[in-house]
């Protein structure tokens, strides 16, 4: 029952924009989107998030559809160390049982090639 | 400023045998979380605490006992270790709310024997 489709793998040549998509067709009003990574071997680390408009931050951009059933992560221009995998996660906006657990699921490995 | 610090960062244990993972953090978080993750696997929620003296369970806490004696540390126990357990456990913390992303730690690579 993921809540969330990514494909499990992409490439970007180094430079260029990488842009990672995500499916979340069955996303409710007040549940937020966020991205996440994980570089082999490390803990994870946040990146950004969004409830209805776009979002950037220095570390990237947040594209989501006027339905919000699908959002783009964009790293505008990729260099190897941002090889790693990433994660979509779908997570309520209250504060209560259920909305603790982020729910990590296979995410999308990234390589950047030079 | 050490963001999210866990302690061992290695550790072998033979089954049965017991231990603590130690987490602490400096950022003045109020939420904090166990997190184990297996090969080829999500990362899955053991147990997480919003506020010194409270802890709860989350999807896989069997096996595992969890202490927030303090806002800043998150001790994660295992009474009785089986090899099921091996894993690498992640600690992290947050602000309170869920508008707010999570700080990880490096994380704990666990192997019991």
């Amino acid at each position: 029952d993921a809540k969330t489709t990514q494909p499990p793998s992409m490439d970007c040549a180094e430079g260029r924009a990488a842009n990672l998509p995500c499916n979340h067709s069955t996303i409710s009003g007040n549940e937020y989107v966020y991205w996440y990574r994980q570089i082999h071997s490390q803990g994870p680390q946040y990146i950004i998030h969004g409830l209805k408009n776009n979002e950037t931050n220095e570390m990237a951009s947040l594209i989501i559809t006027e339905d919000r059933k699908s959002s783009t992560l964009i790293l505008p221009h990729a260099t190897l160390r941002d090889t790693a995998v990433y994660y979509c996660i779908v997570r309520p906006a209250y504060s209560g049982a259920g909305s603790y657990q982020l729910t990590f699921g296979k995410g999308t490995k990234l390589s950047v090639i030079p | 400023n050490a963001g999210v610090t866990q302690t061992p960062k290695f550790r072998v244990l033979k089954t049965g045998q017991s231990m603590t993972l130690l987490c602490a953090q400096d950022m003045n978080h109020e939420y904090m979380y166990w997190y184990r993750q297996d090969p080829g696997m999500g990362l899955r929620l053991i147990h997480y605490s919003v506020g010194e003296g409270t802890t709860a369970k989350g999807e896989v806490p069997d096996g595992y006992n969890v202490s927030r004696l303090k806002k800043q540390n998150f001790l994660l126990g295992l009474e009785s270790a089986a090899p099921s357990q091996t894993s690498v456990y992640f600690c992290a913390s947050s602000y309170a709310g869920t508008r707010y992303g999570y700080t990880f730690g490096s994380g704990t690579r666990l192997t019991v024997v």
